[in-house]
Parts: structure tokens; C-alpha cells; sequence
């Protein structure tokens, strides 16, 4: 079966904290990993794609395929990051075609 | 403006009415997606479109509709509401591989 699992609903953390959000998988094959960022109210947004290897506004992520997981880091959180996070799967050759996970909503305090 | 937009961004209607959701992307993508947002359950696909007038089944297209007889058109519509589809329901493009979302559209089903 293909699934994304983020066993987080909630993380808060004060500014300036190191930030792990955590993503699993479940995928037969080998899949495209991303993670999008929502911003109150707003469209989700791409933050970072596996293959593309970025840091985007100081996020990483790197994918395990051993442990099945891609979780997203940040060394410094600040208040904007503050913001619902999606980790997501396309299955190969589908188009783009994501699936996602429940999402993680990060909540940064001064 | 290029990009991908839909319409309305607010509805309210009433249990039994059909409604259509629009969605028009300006890049040409040949795949597009209908998702929704529901709490808990992050993003679910609905039904996706892999070019014009080819569609097919998500996750949980129970209750919906839709056509795709333009590339860059793609309605969505609830053809007898229930309140069970009170959400926000985002449409996508893809061409590459990741997915490009429109602003959403929050329907409420009273």
C-alpha cells in the first residue's frame, strides 16, 4: 500500500530551537518525496524536493530508504516558519500525483 | 497573471444543490488534480486528469464529477451536495513531476 504517515499533529517549539518533522513512507518502488508548506490560509506551497538535494529557507531533508523516511530539519526555527506541513509521495510515473500525509502543523514561540 | 486560479474562493450552498468548482491553469500542464483538506486527514485526491478529456478516480471521488474538455480547464462539481462535503477542496497542475496548487476554494454545506 502506498501511504505517508506524520506521527506529529502539533510540534511547538521556541524560536531559535532545532526543528525535526517527522515523515514515513510506504512505497514498493522508488518514489518522489516532497514537502509542502502551507501558510495560514494560503495555498500550499513546494518546499523541497528530494531529488533537487536544496535547502530551502534553511529546511532540509533527506531521504532514508532503509528507515523509510524522509523527515524535514531546520537548525534555527523562527516565528515564520510557523505553518501547517505536508510530506508528500508521487508514485513513479503518475504525473504528479501526490499522496499525502495527515500533515504537521509547527507552531514557533518567541 | 500566469499560474493556476479558481473560483469561487468562498460558497455556501445547500444540502441537495449542485455546485462547480472552477479551476483554470495558464501553463499548459497536462495533469490536474482535485484534492481536499479536511483536519486529520490532511489532502485527499478526489479525481485527476492526466490531458483533455481523460480522467480518472482518487481517493474519494464519491459524490463528484468532473470533465476536462480543455487542457486548461478543470470543474469539479458536487452534483447533489451533502454536508459531509463541507471543505476546502485545491486544484493542482503538474507537468515535471511536482504539483502546482490554486488558492483554494472553502465550501460550506449547510
Amino acid at each position: 500500500a502506498q501511504r505517508v504517515t506524520q506521527p506529529e499533529k502539533l510540534l511547538s517549539v521556541f524560536k531559535g530551537a532545532p526543528v525535526e518533522l517527522k515523515c514515513n513512507y510506504s512505497y514498493s518502488g522508488s518514489p518522489e518525496l516532497f514537502w509542502y508548506v502551507q501558510y495560514s490560509r494560503q495555498r500550499l506551497q513546494l518546499l523541497l524536493r528530494h531529488i533537487s538535494r536544496e535547502s530551502i529557507k534553511g529546511f532540509t531533508a533527506d531521504l532514508n530508504k532503509g528507515e523509510t523516511s524522509f523527515h524535514l530539519k531546520k537548525p534555527f526555527a523562527q516565528e515564520e516558519d510557523s505553518a501547517m506541513y505536508y510530506c508528500a509521495l508521487s508514485p513513479y510515473n503518475q504525473g504528479g500525483k501526490l499522496i499525502f500525509g495527515q500533515g504537521t502543523e509547527l507552531s514557533v514561540k518567541p | 497573471d500566469a499560474g493556476i486560479t479558481q473560483s469561487p474562493r468562498y460558497k455556501i450552498t445547500e444540502t441537495g444543490r449542485q455546485v462547480t468548482l472552477m479551476c483554470h491553469q495558464t501553463w499548459s500542464h497536462s495533469y490536474m488534480f482535485w484534492y481536499r483538506q479536511d483536519l486529520g486527514h490532511g489532502l485527499r485526491l478526489i479525481y485527476y486528469s492526466a490531458a483533455a478529456d481523460i480522467t480518472d478516480k482518487g481517493e474519494v471521488p464519491d459524490g463528484y464529477v468532473v470533465s476536462r474538455s480543455k487542457t486548461e480547464n478543470f470543474p469539479l462539481t458536487l452534483e447533489s451536495a451533502t454536508r459531509s462535503q463541507t471543505s476546502v477542496y485545491f486544484c493542482a497542475s503538474s507537468k515535471t513531476g511536482w504539483a502546482f496548487f490554486g488558492q483554494g476554494t472553502r465550501l460550506t454545506v449547510v
